[in-house]
């Protein structure tokens, strides 16, 4: 079945405690994208990806790493999470324009 | 960049009513429009697109038109049922060159 996961689906941390989040995606997609979605803000990227080892910026990358070694795989790491990173995070991918969202991450940082 | 606008952002109809989102996006080389439903606890999932070479297209009970000149796009809900309440969301995005940029999104409610 073709599919995005993460994991995991829920996390409660502390803050500067660091953490990743993984993403995969078994349709051989060359794009990949990470996004948080908060109450009124809608989905905002973070750190989006064109192909293997190929980063860039979204609109809100303050606080987060990414990494694309492998064309199924796009982790967002936290290094040092803080309270405003609790958020819900949805990983995507996409080989033309229509996007393939994941489950979901709801993350609460304490 | 591209910068896209979405009202409202609330919006209850009576079931059996008709339901209008409406964008306005900034980049007038934008040339995909793709609309998102995200059902409460799910992840957003595609129920519509349209490109910038026609100007309306429709899929049973929903139907999307672009107007490029005004650069706004609206999606259209007839009939409305109670399955149809969720977030949805549009984007734009130059065609394989560029993230999609979303909307805000719009929680729509169906009374029954």
């Amino acid at each position: 079945e073709a599919q995005v996961t993460q994991n995991p689906r829920y996390l409660i941390t502390v803050t500067g405690k660091k953490l990743t989040v993984t993403c995969s995606q078994n349709m051989n997609h060359e794009y990949m994208s990470w996004y948080r979605q908060d109450p009124g803000l809608g989905l905002r990227q973070i750190y989006y990806s064109m192909n293997v080892e190929v980063t860039d910026k979204g609109d809100v990358p303050e606080g987060y790493k990414v990494s694309r070694k492998e064309k199924r795989n796009f982790p967002l790491i936290l290094e040092s999470p803080s309270p405003n990173q609790t958020s819900l995070y949805f990983c995507a991918s996409s080989r033309g324009n229509e996007q393939y969202f994941g489950p979901g991450t709801r993350l609460t940082v304490t | 960049g591209e910068n896209v606008e979405q009202h409202p952002s609330t919006l209850s109809v009576q079931e059996g009513d008709s339901a209008v989102i409406k964008c306005t996006y900034s980049d007038s080389a934008s040339n995909y429009f793709p609309w998102y439903k995200q059902e409460l606890g799910k992840r957003p999932q595609l129920i519509i697109d349209i490109r910038s070479n026609v100007g309306e297209k429709k899929d049973q009970r929903i139907a999307v038109t672009l107007n490029k000149t005004a650069k706004h796009f609206s999606l259209h809900i007839t009939e409305t049922q109670p399955e149809d309440s969720a977030v949805y969301f549009c984007a734009a995005v130059v065609s394989g060159n560029t993230p999609l940029v979303f909307g805000k999104g719009t929680r729509l409610s169906v009374i029954a």
